[in-house]
């Protein structure tokens, strides 16, 4: 069974600091980690990937993915009130289809 | 702007009618993807197609089914609507290799 979990929230910073978002998945064979921006009313907006152990920067967000421990998160730095969204961490294993979460409610507060 | 466009943007139905919903995908992907959005949850994969041919399943009744055509658009049918297939419909392209889709705007489907 494959099973993307993320805590949905809702989760509450202020304006400049950093949020941490996190998501764990169940099967270890899985290959590619994906996190999507998702604002109220609109369709998911892909973020950022990452297919490696480790960090990926690009430039406010930074993914970490650890295989061993099958989890993935995301931070955003420097948090602005336009990043209060849900965020949704999509996971694909081999084959077509991608798995998602149920998402995290971030709310920023000026 | 994923260059993925959709129609209709919103639609309501009433329970035991069918509906076709429509996509164009990015330029230069030929692998769409649909998925179900209900309220609250994440995007559930509902089937992909390939080179006109379905290349995966998700966990949906048959009366859920899809065409993808030469220029690698797309249509979603759904038949004999039930209340609780309200969701947001959203169709995804991707490269042959699948490994990253972009979504569409979405289909808001409301059964009544």
């Amino acid at each position: 069974q494959k099973e993307v979990e993320q805590n949905s929230g809702p989760l509450s910073v202020p304006e400049g600091a950093i949020a941490s978002l996190n998501c764990t998945y169940s099967d270890r064979g899985s290959q590619s980690f994906f996190w999507y921006r998702q604002y109220s009313g609109k369709s998911p907006e892909l973020i950022m990937s990452i297919y490696s152990n480790g960090d990926k920067e690009d430039g406010r967000f930074t993914a970490q993915l650890n295989k061993a421990s099958q989890y993935v998160s995301l931070l955003i730095r420097d948090s602005q009130p336009s990043d209060s969204a849900t965020y949704l961490c999509a996971v694909k294993w081999a084959g077509n289809q991608f798995y998602f979460g149920t998402g995290t409610s971030l709310t920023v507060i000026p | 702007e994923t260059g993925v466009t959709q129609s209709p943007t919103h639609l309501i139905k009433t329970r035991g009618q069918q509906v076709t919903l429509r996509c164009s995908s990015q330029s230069g992907h030929n692998t769409v993807s649909w998925y179900q959005q209900a309220l609250g949850q994440g995007p559930q994969f509902i089937f992909q197609y390939y080179r006109e041919e379905e290349n995966g399943r998700g966990n949906f009744p048959p009366r859920f089914s899809g065409l993808q055509f030469p220029n690698y658009s797309s249509e979603l049918n759904v038949n004999a609507l039930e209340l609780d297939d309200s969701a947001l419909y959203l169709c995804a392209s991707s490269l042959t290799d699948g490994n990253t889709i972009y979504f569409g705007e979405g289909s808001w489907l409301t059964v009544v």
